[in-house]
C-alpha cells in the first residue's frame, strides 16, 4: 500500500533551471493538493485538483504550474527556478478534504 | 486571512510528563485534524474530529473539539521519546473544495 509517492527526495537547482516534481497516489483519492513547507510558516497551499482534468490555484501559485491528466498523477512544474522557491514540497491527496489528508515524504528542493 | 495558532510553538519535557497543546481561530471549521510530522518526512494524520464538543482517543493521546467548532486540545499522558515530533492542527472550511488551513505547529522533544 504505497499511498503518495514523490520523488525526487532531494534536488537541487540553478537559478533559472526548470525541474518537475512528481506525485502519485494510489488510493483512487480524487482530490491532490502541492503545499510548500518553510521554517515558521507552516504549510502553504500552491495548487490543487478536485480531479483529473480539474486544477486551480491555492495560497502561493506564482512560479509554479500543474498538470492532471489522470486520477493518480499530480505533477508540479517550476519553469525558472528563484532562490525563494527553495523549500520542502509536499504532495497530499484525500478523499475528501473534510476527513484529512494522506502526504507524500516531500522533496526538499534548495536553489542556488 | 483566516489564522489558526498553535500553542506552545516548542515544548521540552521529560518522559512521563503529561502534556497539552491548543489550537485556536476565530474561524468556524466544518472538521479539525491533527497530524504528526517527525523530521525528513511528511504530516501523517492522527485524528479527524467532526462534531462540536467531541473528543477522540488515541491510545495516550486525547483530542477536544470546542463547542463553538473554533478550537481544539491535544493531550498526551505520560509522554514517551516516541512522541517527539511536531504536531500539526488544521482546520477545514466549509463549502467550495473544503479549503484547510495549517497552524504553524507545536514541536515536542520528549527527553528520555
Amino acid at each position: 500500500n504505497a499511498g503518495v509517492t514523490q520523488t525526487p527526495k532531494f534536488r537541487i537547482l540553478k537559478i533559472g533551471q526548470s525541474m518537475t516534481l512528481q506525485c502519485t497516489q494510489d488510493m483512487n483519492h480524487n482530490y491532490m493538493y502541492w503545499y510548500r513547507q518553510d521554517p515558521g510558516m507552516g504549510l502553504k497551499l500552491i495548487y490543487y485538483s478536485v480531479g483529473a482534468g480539474i486544477t486551480d490555484k491555492g495560497e502561493v501559485p506564482n512560479g509554479y504550474n500543474v498538470s492532471r491528466s489522470t486520477t493518480e498523477d499530480f505533477p508540479l512544474r517550476l519553469e525558472l527556478a528563484a532562490p525563494s522557491q527553495t523549500s520542502v514540497y509536499f504532495c497530499a491527496s484525500s478523499l475528501q478534504g473534510l476527513l484529512g489528508y494522506t502526504f507524500g515524504s516531500g522533496t526538499r528542493l534548495t536553489v542556488v | 486571512t483566516q489564522l489558526l495558532e498553535q500553542s506552545p510553538q516548542f515544548l521540552s519535557i521529560q518522559e512521563g510528563e503529561n502534556l497539552t497543546v491548543y489550537c485556536n481561530s476565530s474561524s468556524v471549521f466544518s472538521s479539525l485534524q491533527w497530524y504528526r510530522q517527525e523530521p525528513g518526512e511528511g504530516p501523517v494524520l492522527l485524528v479527524t474530529v467532526v462534531t462540536g464538543g467531541e473528543v477522540k482517543k488515541l491510545k495516550r493521546l486525547t483530542f477536544q473539539f470546542g463547542d463553538a467548532r473554533k478550537d481544539s486540545s491535544l493531550h498526551i499522558t505520560a509522554a514517551q521519546p516516541g512522541d517527539t515530533g511536531l504536531y500539526l492542527c488544521a482546520g477545514t472550511h466549509s463549502g467550495g473544495y473544503q479549503k484547510v488551513t495549517f497552524g504553524i505547529g507545536t514541536k515536542l522533544q520528549v527527553i528520555p
